[in-house]
């Protein structure tokens, strides 16, 4: 069975500060992918960053970065020198190739920002 | 630029009523997806087709159907609508079996039934 569980649902953090947004999953695919998104409260799903199970370096895309930890099944969100704007609900999600394509996401964690 | 359109941004309809939610991709995309979004239970994915006129259950398909006419254009059909069935959904689409490629999403129709 796959499955995403993400613990925090809300979350603060002072502007310019650095965030870590929880994620562990489970899956019994060899292969398979982490994705993180973002979704302001207009409701468009934004896609952040993404990290490959056989990838041997944690992904970065600008102030984001992956904290993979395959043996542990976590694939935590970094967000560094947070900014008003970051405020937002975060979804991880991970898709393997042997579960006919789905994605699977967790509940979601709402992060303030403060000024 | 990876489009996902929903037809309807906002809807509100009687219980009882018939509702399509449209959703159109032009990235010739084999794989389609409805999802539900409700505050606390995150996505839940409704169903999904893999081709034309394929379709597959996911995991809350009851109260709703769906149809694959064309490649492009995946409907999703409440026959009945029901209070309960106020949400969020989202359409989305991706390119194939590699597990690195991300899924696109529509901007979300926001159903309010009454």
């Amino acid at each position: 069975a796959q499955k995403i569980t993400q613990t925090q649902p809300g979350m603060f953090v002072q502007e310019k500060e650095a965030v870590t947004l929880d994620c562990t999953y489970d899956t019994s695919d060899p292969s398979y992918g982490l994705f993180w998104y973002k979704q302001p409260s207009s409701g468009e799903m934004i896609f952040l960053i993404y990290q490959g199970s056989y990838d041997q370096q944690n992904a970065t895309e600008g102030r984001y970065s992956l904290n993979f930890q395959k043996a542990r099944k976590s694939a935590n969100l970094v967000i560094s020198a947070s900014q008003l704007g970051d405020s937002a609900m975060y979804f991880c999600a991970m898709r393997g190739l042997g579960t006919g394509n789905q994605f699977y996401f967790g509940t979601g964690t709402s992060l303030t920002v403060i000024p | 630029d990876v489009k996902v359109t929903q037809s309807s941004r906002y809807l509100v309809k009687r219980t009882g009523e018939k509702v399509f939610l449209e959703c159109v991709q032009d990235m010739d995309h084999e794989n389609m997806f409805w999802y539900r979004q409700d505050p606390g239970l995150g996505l839940r994915l409704i169903y999904f087709s893999y081709d034309v006129k394929m379709k597959e259950k996911g995991d809350i398909p009851e109260g709703y159907s769906v149809s694959r006419e064309k490649k492009e254009r995946f409907s999703l059909i409440l026959e009945s609508a029901s209070t309960n069935q106020t949400s969020m959904y989202l359409c989305a689409s991706i390119e194939d079996r590699s597990s690195g490629n991300t899924i696109y999403f529509g901007e979300g129709s926001w159903l309010t039934v009454v």
